[in-house]
């Protein structure tokens, strides 16, 4: 069954450091995600990201952040300058079409980023 | 900006009780999803719902889209089904998925 993979599954880095985090979403979705959960909070939408360019993206989706579609299979998010605030888990999700018109998200294992 | 509720936050039974999470939004929407969360993070999506009623294997969603409330149950618990149940809605023009805090299921045996 096809499905959503993530690198790394652990990230550690020092505070001010950039960081990339790798997903592939599954081959024939169109519509591609970004979601994070701090410990103990619930799970935040970051941005949608569709033909090459951003769909939508939140208030906590601020400068620090891109994404990136760099060949056909990757999607990344880059983190440029971290800080303590963006230690949490990572998920990347997929969907055939948009969300706003009722399809399913796969989501991935998630990456757990740690700033120290 | 639709809000998200869930109830009970925790629920601790014994295997074979019959189980009911709820959930309520607050504005209209195209989508609810139910999701799981097991201890290690990862997260699975159990069902999206539009309208009515799904069911695969013991669990079971219905939606209410008049009253905006979803409940989600698990018949015959077990305890592989402790997890932390996840409410997300889709929907009012937005890609992105709002979820509600989540339920935390322990089922003893």
């Amino acid at each position: 069954e096809p499905e959503v993979t993530q690198t790394p599954s652990h990230q550690v880095t020092q505070m001010g450091q950039e960081v990339i985090l790798r997903c592939v979403p599954i081959s024939n979705h169109l519509y591609f995600y970004w979601y994070r959960q701090i410990l103990g909070q619930k799970v935040e939408f970051l941005v949608s990201f569709y033909n090459n360019e951003i769909s939508e993206k939140s208030e906590i989706f601020d400068d620090q952040f891109s994404v990136e579609r760099p060949d056909g299979s990757n999607f990344t998010l880059k983190i440029r300058s971290t800080k303590l605030e963006d230690s949490a888990m990572y998920f990347c999700a997929s969907s055939e079409a948009a969300n706003r018109l009722a399809y399913e998200q796969f989501f991935g294992p998630g990456t757990r980023l740690t700033v120290l | 900006k639709n809000e998200v509720e869930q109830s009970p936050q925790n629920l601790t039974a014994q295997e074979g009780e019959f189980i009911t999470i709820n959930c309520s939004y607050s504005v209209g929407i195209s989508a609810l999803h139910w999701l799981q969360q097991h201890p290690g993070g990862g997260i699975v999506s159990l069902f999206m719902l539009s309208s009515g009623k799904k069911k695969h294997g013991r669990l079971i969603a219905t939606i209410n889209i008049q009253e905006k409330h979803s409940s989600l149950h698990i018949t015959a618990s077990h305890p592989r089904d402790s997890a932390v149940y996840i409410c997300a809605v889709a929907g009012g023009g937005a890609d992105g998925l709002t979820f509600g805090k989540g339920t935390h299921l322990i089922i003893q045996p």
